[in-house]
């Protein structure tokens, strides 16, 4: 069945480094992808998405390329602050199927100042 | 008027409680959906209404009870829960036949289960 993995985490940082978090993914068909952040309390909030192969999603600094020969969605980010610190979770949704997404256990990410 | 809220955001019940978890969504959508999130553990999806109809239940266990009244409307009925379902609960709601089917998720119900 699709599947989402996503590195362990959690990552620590310092505030202006460079941020990566790998996603990689298995799904039959060609399948829409995300990228969710949840803020301390909170709920999920999308952050990014892409719907076909070689798109890029950006939002809020953060970036992410869809990579059909790699099946990778990899989050970046070039300088981050400590507003970042939250769980990141990589999702995605195969096309023709109910709708369902399906979720990376998610990466928790913590900046330091 | 947000887009996905949930109410109570906190709730402390003993195993012998009923209590019911309620999501409102005022976004147009048709499809709404129930997770859980434990702690050190992947989301879990619960439940999915589609059109008012459940399309979905992952296995859960039947001391949980969804309710779709309507498609801005989901409930989640509890009754003799155990201290394991203690979790984050999170509504979502999307408009399923869109492409990306984003999904649109509410602020979490906290629930402690003593």
């Amino acid at each position: 069945g699709d599947s989402v993995t996503q590195m362990e985490g959690p990552v620590t940082l310092s505030e202006e480094a460079f941020l990566t978090i790998n996603c990689t993914y298995t799904a039959t068909g060609y399948p829409s992808l995300f990228w969710y952040v949840q803020y301390p309390g909170e709920g999920l909030q999308l952050l990014l998405k892409a719907t076909k192969a070689d798109d890029k999603g950006s939002n809020k600094g953060f970036e992410a390329t869809y990579r059909k020969e790699t099946t990778s969605f990899h989050l970046e980010k070039g300088s981050v602050q400590v507003s970042d610190s939250a769980v990141y979770f990589c999702a995605l949704k195969d096309r023709g199927s109910q709708g369902n997404l399906i979720f990376g256990k998610g990466t928790k990410l913590s900046v330091k100042p | 008027e947000t887009g996905v809220t949930q109410t109570p955001r906190h709730l402390v019940m003993g195993m012998t409680n009923k209590k019911s978890l309620k999501c409102e969504q005022h976004l147009g959508h048709n499809a709404m959906y129930w997770y859980k999130q434990s702690a050190k553990k992947p989301l879990e999806l619960m439940f999915v209404y589609n059109f008012k109809e459940q399309t979905e239940n992952n296995s859960v266990p039947s001391r949980f009870s969804p309710e779709c009244p309507n498609s801005s409307h989901l409930f989640l009925h509890l009754h003799t829960l155990q201290p394991e379902d203690s979790a984050l609960y999170l509504c979502a709601s999307s408009q399923p036949d869109r492409d990306s089917n984003e999904q649109f998720f509410g602020p979490g119900t906290r629930l402690t289960v003593l």
